[in-house]
């Protein structure tokens, strides 16, 4: 199957760092892509991971491992205007489709 | 550069109503998408386009459901009869290509249907 899970919310005071997680299926798994979605608005891509290892964007970095089918988001330096949902989506069958996880939302406490 | 664009933003129909949703993608964008987002879900595919050709529709609920991409640059989607559990949020997404090099989808804002 294509599914992926990640927790369903997160809670954490500005400045702070936060993890979100992202486990997924492996079947057709291409990439992994992380995207960011503030209440009524679009989804904002913000980085992909094909390969293994970190990829660093400012302050947010997501991190790919294949071995264990897992990912994760990391944001530093939280800000109240980063309270959002955040998907994780696995890119699969070469690039044709993505798959978004059900989502993550971040609340960020003064 | 303009983004996705869509409308309406909001559409409050009667179940059975028909339903239209236009996209307009990124100028030069040739792959085209339309997802519904449940509320508290990610966003679904319904189908994907490679400029006027339908290539994904498997997700596609075809006995009520159609799209279109007439020129392969803006696209229709519509819902005939509509159900009380097609309310969402439709998304229109673009791409220059499904194989760039992130795989970035660029998303237009949606639009909400309720369907009383």
């Amino acid at each position: 199957g294509q599914s992926l899970e990640q927790p369903s919310e997160v809670t954490a005071v500005e400045g702070a760092i936060v993890q979100i997680n992202c486990t997924y299926q492996t079947s057709g798994f291409y990439g992994l892509s992380w995207y960011q979605q503030h209440d009524g608005g679009a989804p904002t891509f913000l980085s992909y991971n094909a390969l293994d290892g970190l990829e660093e964007t400012g302050r947010f970095s997501s991190f790919l491992s294949r071995s264990d089918s897992y990912g994760y988001l990391l944001l530093q330096e939280l800000q109240m205007k980063d309270s959002a949902s955040y998907f994780c989506a696995g890119v699969y069958n070469q690039g044709g489709k993505l798959i978004f996880g059900q989502g993550t939302e971040l609340s960020v406490k003064p | 550069e303009a983004g996705v664009v869509q409308s309406p933003r909001y559409k409050i129909i009667e179940k059975k109503q028909p339903v239209a949703f236009w996209c307009n993608p990124i100028s030069g964008h040739n792959t085209l998408y339309w997802y519904r987002q449940n509320l508290g879900q990610g966003p679904e595919l319904l189908i994907r386009y490679e400029n006027e050709e339908a290539v994904d529709d498997s997700q596609l609920p075809k006995d009520r459901f159609s799209a279109e991409r007439l020129k392969g640059v803006d696209s229709t989607l519509k819902i005939q009869p509509a159900e009380l559990g097609d309310s969402a949020v439709y998304l229109c997404a673009s791409s220059p290509n499904p194989f760039s090099k992130d795989n970035e989808q660029f998303f237009g804002p949606g639009t909400r249907l309720t369907v009383l």
